[in-house]
């Protein structure tokens, strides 16, 4: 089936180090996204990407840092400069390019801690 | 600035009653609508969405929707919940290619 896979599901980081979740579609989207979420805060975007090798900026990028080298994958690396990383991360596709539809399809999530 | 409001942090009704949970819009043109439904621990799923023609929309697990323009509104509602649909509700605009989410509903339901 296809889908969005987003591992690790759990991750507990020291303070001071660099992390990267990883995100993997095979949905053939051509637009991914990465949000994050904290209690009574809803969703908001980190890094999107409309097509392979480019990426935006969304309303929370300090700190993180994305790539997107292949359609099928968009990794978020979490840096030790985002100052309160701890968080649930949810990663997201959608098929078009041209127009946002909105219709979003999300992995599972990852939830980080940081000790 | 654009916004979606969803009044209600949490709701909690008792199984079989009939649910309605709000969202308002603050924007001059009609957006897309969506609302999605997140379990625990999950990621989100798509109940509904509204692009525009008939203003009552019908979604998954029984829900549906009714956009009123007058009113900047897109709530969402069920005759009657069952204990699985105890979740987190996220209403959802696109405007301008930018997806604006509210901060959610989480709804408890009463044995």
């Amino acid at each position: 089936d296809g889908g969005i896979t987003q591992s690790p599901k759990y991750l507990f980081r020291k303070e001071g180090q660099n992390v990267t979740l990883s995100c993997e579609q095979n949905l053939n989207h051509d637009a991914m996204y990465w949000y994050r979420q904290d209690p009574g805060q809803g969703l908001r975007l980190i890094y999107y990407s409309q097509i392979v090798n480019d990426f935006q900026k969304g309303d929370i990028a300090e700190g993180y840092s994305v790539s997107r080298e292949k359609k099928e994958s968009f990794p978020l690396t979490v840096t030790s400069a985002q100052k309160n990383p701890t968080a649930f991360y949810l990663c997201a596709s959608s098929k078009t390019t041209s127009g946002n539809t909105g219709e979003l399809f999300f992995g599972e999530g990852s939830r980080l801690t940081v000790l | 600035a654009q916004s979606v409001t969803q009044p209600d942090i949490h709701i909690t009704v008792s199984e079989g009653a009939s649910l309605e949970l709000r969202c308002n819009y603050s924007y001059g043109a009609t957006p897309y609508l969506f609302w999605y439904v997140q379990s625990p621990g999950q990621g989100l799923q798509l109940l509904l969405k509204y692009f525009s023609g008939d203003t009552l929309v019908q979604g998954i697990k029984g829900f549906e929707a009714e956009f009123k323009r007058s009113q900047s509104s897109f709530n969402l509602r069920k005759p009657s919940v069952h204990w699985s649909d105890a979740a987190e509700y996220f209403c959802a605009v696109v405007l301008d290619d930018k997806i604006i989410f509210g901060k959610g509903t989480r709804l408890h339901i009463l044995p």
